[in-house]
């Protein structure tokens, strides 16, 4: 079974600040996806990053996947409100399915005003 | 990306009774899935649906207690049976391809 250690659980922030989430497994991944859950929603994609030392960017939100693809990183540049949910990162596991993730245990972040 | 719709989107059951969880893609799909979070949790894997054929379940996870139809591409359902109150979850439909994965809202039981 392949593990994703995700840090840190919880996250309370002042709006304005900057947070970085980790995602690191001992497992080579063939990809690694990044998810934002609000509450009473399902998880939606922020990011796919496939090749080794990738660095993509959405707004604020900074992905970066390690260059063994064994871990990853999201940072967020001053934070707002709106940036608070449930963040999970999921990889694919090079050997097995593309379309069969595991999921790290998520990354609570509140962002209060 | 593909829409997906789940219903119900929340059920309070009585213990030993079934149910069964509908997903719809607004468009055809080679991949469906369905995964368990349970409250504060994160999502494990139940079983991929497999269109005309059974259903491949993760360790953990019998046919038994989580029957799963696929009659086509665009719709599955998951029943829980002979529900206890640790099967008090939210049950998520995904649909997916290479890379990318979308969500239903989610099913929320709640089992008494």
């Amino acid at each position: 079974t392949q593990l994703l250690e995700q840090s840190p659980q919880f996250l309370s922030i002042q709006e304005g600040e900057n947070l970085t989430v980790y995602c690191n497994s001992s497992s080579v991944f063939s990809s690694l996806q990044w998810y934002r859950q609000e509450p009473g929603e399902g998880p939606v994609l922020l990011v796919t990053v496939v090749t080794g030392g990738e660095v993509k960017k959405l707004k604020r939100l900074t992905f970066q996947f390690g260059d063994a693809r064994k871990d990853s990183s999201l940072h967020i540049t001053a934070a707002q409100p709106g940036d608070t949910g449930l963040y999970l990162c999921a990889g694919a596991w090079s050997g097995g399915s593309n379309y069969k993730l595991t999921f790290g245990k998520g990354t609570l972040l509140t962002v209060n005003p | 990306s593909a829409v997906i719709s789940q219903k119900p989107s929340r059920d309070i059951c009585q213990r030993g009774t079934s149910l069964t969880i509908q997903c719809q893609v607004d468009s055809q799909v080679t991949m469906m899935f369905w995964y368990r979070q349970q409250p504060g949790q994160s999502l494990t894997l139940i079983a991929t649906a497999n269109q005309g054929s059974e259903a491949t379940y993760e360790s953990g996870f019998v046919i038994d207690k989580f029957p799963i139809s696929r009659p086509n591409l665009t719709f599955s359902t998951l029943t829980v049976s002979n529900m206890s109150p640790e099967d008090s979850s939210i049950y998520l439909c995904s649909a997916g391809g290479a890379n990318v994965l979308t969500f239903g809202a989610g099913s929320r039981l709640t089992v008494l």
